[in-house]
């Protein structure tokens, strides 16, 4: 299966900035996930990153709030935009299909 | 209602013992069936995944999926200090020609020795 390196591990932001997460895949996929994980919640999708083309948002995700690059098919990046302190969460990125999906070890986003 | 339900527990049992962790769903169109186990401060791990009706097995692991009753199992024998962690459940949908993947809640387990 494939390997992740999804970084920074945890960061502490003020209110009102932005956040750029990275996640690099040792190998190429057509299509990489992003998740969020509230404290003491589940994982909800955020949106789906096809390499060439805009990324595909879940209901309740806007692209001013989380824009997704995705610049080649082992490589993507989130950012959080305009912080504030409900932005508090694990942020990871997957990839997979068909039953088997790999995980990042996730970014503990903190907005103070 | 929410797609997939699961009791987030905790759940504490003595080392050695059967673990029984759950989930129902109201999705009939959900294909892949799932478990990950996701340690503190880690990302999930897939432990298993089925795509029908049945049993799977994997050492002490065993993954059952009832289609007809919308209910699924994670069964873990002679549990281990070591399986303390969430685990979640997880169901996949096929959309607009991707997978996507609903989780439940994830239940905290752990062993006590």
């Amino acid at each position: 299966s494939a390997v992740i390196s999804q970084k920074p591990s945890r960061d502490i932001c003020q209110r009102g900035t932005s956040l750029t997460i990275q996640c690099q895949v040792d190998s190429q996929v057509t299509m990489m996930f992003w998740y969020r994980q509230q404290p003491g919640q589940s994982l909800t999708l955020i949106a789906t990153a096809n390499q060439g083309s805009e990324a595909t948002y879940e209901s309740g995700f806007v692209i001013d709030k989380f824009p997704i690059s995705r610049p080649n098919l082992t490589f993507s990046t989130l950012t959080v935009s305009n912080m504030s302190p409900e932005d508090s969460s694990i942020y990871l990125c997957s990839v997979g299909g068909g039953g088997g999906y790999t995980f990042g070890s996730g970014t503990r986003l903190t907005v103070v | 209602q929410k797609e997939v339900e699961q009791d987030p527990g905790p759940l504490s049992v003595p080392e050695g013992a059967i673990v029984s962790l759950n989930c129902t769903y109201s999705n009939s169109a959900f294909q892949y069936f799932m478990w990950y186990r996701q340690y503190s401060r880690k990302g999930p791990e897939l432990l298993m995944y089925t795509y029908s009706s049945g049993n799977k097995e994997d050492g002490r692991f065993t993954a059952q999926v009832d289609k007809s009753s919308k209910y699924i199992s994670l069964f873990i024998r002679d549990s281990q200090p070591s399986d303390s962690a969430t685990y979640l459940c997880a169901m996949s949908e096929l959309i607009q020609g991707a997978q996507k993947l609903v989780f439940g809640q994830g239940t905290r387990l752990t062993i006590n020795p």
